[in-house]
């Protein structure tokens, strides 16, 4: 069954480092997402991307922040200056079709800690 | 976004059934009712959705009110791994609202063996 790759599956790395975290989504899904999740609270919706641009992004998702699908196959979101309060899992998800009937794939994460 | 309540946790012992509430009063006509689950160190795992009739698949059933202000998710046989956060969440159909997934608190399931 096809499934969503992350990597790496940790990054450790130093404040104001840049850090970019990969994504490959499901081969013939048009829609790609970001969520994070902090040690021990919620799931949180970052940023959604369709037809190479940005279709919603969350407050959390400020200039530091940005997207990318570089070629028909990866999916990167960078952070450009870290911060300690970064340090969560990182996860990627894609769908087929946008609806209410759509599934999100999502992938196993990458954590990210910021020291 | 609708809004969804659930039970913060919920114990079941393996290979008996598991019924997880979900209260989503404030449901509007046009939203769908998803369930995902996330096991320990995973990311999110779809498992089922529902408009208005029950629906059943090889992971779970999921019961909906005839009112739809709620829902109840059906572990038939509890596993061990089935140990997870289960967490019920609506989406609105399409071009009424965001296609992202807000994720509440959920519920977190223990099976003990």
């Amino acid at each position: 069954e096809p499934e969503v790759t992350q990597t790496p599956s940790h990054q450790v790395t130093q404040m104001g480092q840049e850090v970019i975290l990969r994504c490959v989504p499901i081969s013939n899904h048009l829609y790609f997402y970001w969520y994070r999740q902090i040690l021990g609270q919620k799931v949180e919706f970052l940023v959604s991307f369709y037809n190479n641009e940005i279709s919603e992004k969350s407050e959390i998702f400020d200039d530091q922040f940005s997207v990318e699908r570089p070629d028909g196959s990866n999916f990167t979101l960078k952070i450009r200056s870290t911060k300690l309060e970064d340090s969560a899992m990182y996860f990627c998800a894609s769908n087929p079709l946008r609806g209410p009937t759509d599934t999100q794939y999502f992938g196993p994460g990458t954590r990210l800690t910021v020291l | 976004d609708a809004k969804t309540t659930q039970p913060n946790s919920m114990e079941s012992n393996e290979e008996e059934p598991v019924h997880l509430p979900c209260n989503h009063s404030t449901i509007s006509g046009t939203d769908y009712i998803h369930w995902y689950r996330q096991l320990p160190s995973q990311g999110p795992e779809y498992v089922i959705h529902g408009l208005t009739s029950n629906v059943n698949n090889r992971m779970a059933s999921l019961a909906i009110a005839e009112d739809r202000k709620s829902s109840t998710l059906i572990l038939h046989r509890a596993t061990l791994r089935d140990a997870a956060v289960y967490y019920c969440i609506l989406i609105p159909q399409r071009g009424g609202g965001s296609e992202k997934l807000v994720f509440g608190k959920g519920t977190k399931l223990t099976v003990n063996p």
